[in-house]
């Protein structure tokens, strides 16, 4: 069964530092990929989304992720984070299978001044 | 356009009353679906309807949930008797297609709160 693990619950960084949010998935063979924000009291915006091809993708709001297959991985990153991206990140993954696209536990972003 | 409208914002009510909430998905997305958010089980997909017909209602958690799709524009999960454990925040969100080449767009929720 497909399934997503992010490891970290809660990280805390400072505003102009850079961002790395893990993610890894568990499927048998290439997943479709993504990564949702969710601002408080707000439902989910997709950020970006990997179905083939280059596994470095761009995504809105200066966001990029990487798709590692030796490491089933789909990291997000972004170089220098603004006090406006503390949320709560979602990975998310989708075998193809079906439309269950499958949640991780989600990933709250705080950004210090 | 206006995004996944949802209604209401917040409900709050009486265990074993009848809840009922609304979506109405963005025009022209065939796909509409109903997730549950809570902290102790994150995201849950309860259903999804594609041009108004139930695919996949096995995340529904038990016959007391009962979710409709009377025509493209709107729908309706409900919740009866509703009971505490059923509190949380319910999501509706479209698209305009399998969730694999199309993304989710997701309303607001509505937060639930069963006393």
């Amino acid at each position: 069964a497909q399934s997503v693990t992010q490891p970290d619950i809660h990280i805390t960084v400072s505003e102009g530092a850079s961002l790395e949010l893990r993610c890894n998935y568990s499927y048998g063979a290439t997943p479709y990929l993504f990564w949702y924000v969710q601002s408080p009291g707000q439902g989910l915006q997709l950020l970006l989304k990997y179905f083939s091809g280059d596994t470095l993708v761009q995504g809105i709001k200066g966001f990029e992720a990487e798709f590692k297959r030796s490491q089933s991985s789909f990291n997000l990153r972004k170089p220098s984070v603004h006090w406006s991206d503390a949320a709560e990140y979602f990975c998310a993954v989708n075998g193809g299978a079906t439309n269950k696209l499958i949640f991780g536990t989600g990933t709250l972003l705080a950004v210090q001044p | 356009d206006a995004g996944v409208i949802q209604s209401p914002r917040h409900e709050v009510t009486e265990m074993g009353q009848e809840v009922t909430l609304r979506c109405k998905p963005i025009s022209g997305h065939d796909y509409l679906f109903w997730y549950r958010q809570t902290m102790m089980r994150g995201l849950e997909l309860l259903i999804y309807f594609n041009n108004n017909v139930p695919i996949d209602d096995s995340g529904m958690p038990e016959d007391r949930f009962s979710a409709k799709m009377p025509n493209a524009s709107f729908s309706t999960l409900k919740i009866q008797p509703s009971e505490p454990r059923d509190s949380a925040v319910y999501f509706c969100a479209s698209s305009t297609g399998r969730t694999y080449n199309s993304p989710l767009h997701f309303g607001n929720g509505t937060r639930l709160t069963v006393t």
